[in-house]
């Protein structure tokens, strides 16, 4: 069995800030994670991903997340908030059967002048 | 390039009417999926398809049927629409990877009055 953790359904932080989304897994056996984002009336897309190659992950836009065996998380994290930030991140994991991922709840990030 | 479309985009249906969701996706991808998106829930897995023929149940497939037409269409059915089915629903596609990213269309917004 697998699941997923967001700590906090909404985030608001300052342009220019660190952002700081929290993410915890249970999984029974080595996972794949993953954090999507969501902008308004929109899908979802793919920020970046754990594979197991290397426990510090960059994505797009500035954003990376490192995996903690030790603590079951994936903290996603960008140095210095934007404006076009704004939007619905979540944490997703699979135990490795393909594309079904567990996603978390989502949280949604707000970002002010 | 039109990734994954998804039609219609915002339906009104009385309680117990029925409809269908189409999809289509143009990546040449095996795995297809629905998902349903509701609020503090993240994003529930309905059905999938691991390839042109197939389809397996995920968490959430009661009072859904779906029809994996070809390669390129995954079609999911409400035979009789009930409130709980409110949702905005999510096709995505992917290679059959457990790494795969998932590319999502845009949503359809169902309403069930």
């Amino acid at each position: 069995a697998q699941s997923v953790t967001q700590l906090g359904s909404h985030v608001s932080v300052s342009e220019g800030a660190l952002v700081l989304l929290r993410c915890n897994y249970s999984s029974s056996v080595p996972p794949y994670l993953f954090w999507y984002v969501q902008y308004p009336n929109q899908g979802l897309q793919l920020l970046l991903k754990y594979t197991s190659a290397a426990t510090l992950v960059k994505g797009i836009n500035g954003f990376e997340a490192e995996f903690k065996k030790s603590e079951t998380s994936f903290h996603l994290t960008k140095p210095s908030a934007h404006m076009s930030d704004a939007a619905e991140y979540f944490c997703a994991v699979t135990s490795g059967s393909w594309g079904k991922l567990q996603f978390g709840a989502g949280t949604q990030v707000v970002v002010t002048p | 390039n039109a990734g994954v479309t998804q039609t219609p985009k915002f339906q009104v249906l009385k309680t117990g009417q029925s409809m269908t969701l189409q999809c289509a996706q143009d990546m040449n991808h095996n795995s297809m999926y629905w998902y349903r998106q509701d609020p503090g829930m993240g994003l529930r897995l309905i059905y999938y398809s691991a390839s042109e023929g197939t389809t397996d149940k995920g968490e959430v497939p009661n009072g859904y049927n779906v029809s994996r037409l070809n390669k390129r269409e995954f079609s999911l059915r409400l035979e009789s629409a009930a409130p709980s089915q409110t949702s905005v629903y999510f096709c995505a596609s992917s290679e059959t990877s457990p790494t795969g990213e998932l590319f999502f269309g845009e949503g359809s917004r169902l309403t069930v009055l």
